[in-house]
């Protein structure tokens, strides 16, 4: 099974700055023979089901702001948040879909400073 | 605008069987992937398993010898159902849709809160 990892566990950034959150799976999750990386991002604010931002490592599905950004290959993966927003308060997990089991990271908690 | 909603028993004994079901709405079943998930504080999200709308099944090792998820196209319903339920089956439990090229999640249901307690 793909185990994925997040850090920080937590971080707290100023209104306006940029937040980094890092993910990585113990295997990679780039696919050769298509070239993509089967890597997805949500966020999760409280009494809601997660939200997908970023599918295919660094698509951002429509709708999602473009402070939202992902990036990496293989088995190391950052999400940023170019320029934190009052509104981006929220946990924020990653997800692999390379094969089954299906996994999520931990979760990285992002607040205001 | 596609449209998910569990629905269950929110309380059970240990040992009993938990039965959820999802109604789906605003468009089609085929054509995708159906998955179950839950949340726990200690444990994240996890997945369950998942289904075609032809029947065929995944299923996450950790749970597989007590899972079964079904699906009824014409009522458009995916039901889960997990025996033999303890204490660390308490969790907030969500349906979701598979993408069509990849299996990540757009559409979620808003979740149900089992709780499982002697």
């Amino acid at each position: 099974d793909i185990v994925m990892t997040q850090s920080p566990d937590s971080l707290a950034v100023s209104l306006g700055e940029r937040a980094t959150i890092n993910c990585k799976s113990s295997q990679s999750v780039l696919y050769n023979s298509n070239n993509k990386n089967y890597l997805a991002w949500y966020q999760q604010k409280p009494g809601q089901p997660p939200k997908l931002l970023i599918y295919w490592a660094s698509i951002r599905e429509s709708g999602v702001p473009a402070r939202f950004s992902g990036s990496g290959s293989g088995t190391d993966f950052t999400l940023t948040i170019s320029s934190l927003q009052a509104e981006d308060v929220a946990v924020y997990y990653c997800q692999q879909y390379f094969n089954t089991p299906l996994a999520f990271g931990p979760g990285t908690r992002v607040e205001i400073k | 605008q596609v449209q998910l909603q569990e629905s269950g028993p929110g309380l059970l004994k240990p040992s009993e069987t938990l039965s959820l079901t999802c109604t789906v709405s605003g468009g089609s079943m085929r054509s995708y992937y159906w998955s179950w998930l839950r949340q726990t504080p200690g444990q994240g999200l996890e997945w369950i398993g998942d289904i075609s709308f032809g029947g065929r099944t995944n299923y996450n090792p950790s749970l597989k010898s007590r899972v079964a998820i079904s699906v009824d196209m014409s009522k458009t319903l995916l039901t889960l159902r997990l025996s033999s339920v303890t204490a660390a089956d308490t969790a907030l439990y969500y349906c979701a849709r598979n993408e069509g090229d990849g299996d990540y999640f757009e559409y979620w249901g808003q979740g149900t809160l089992v709780t499982v307690s002697s």
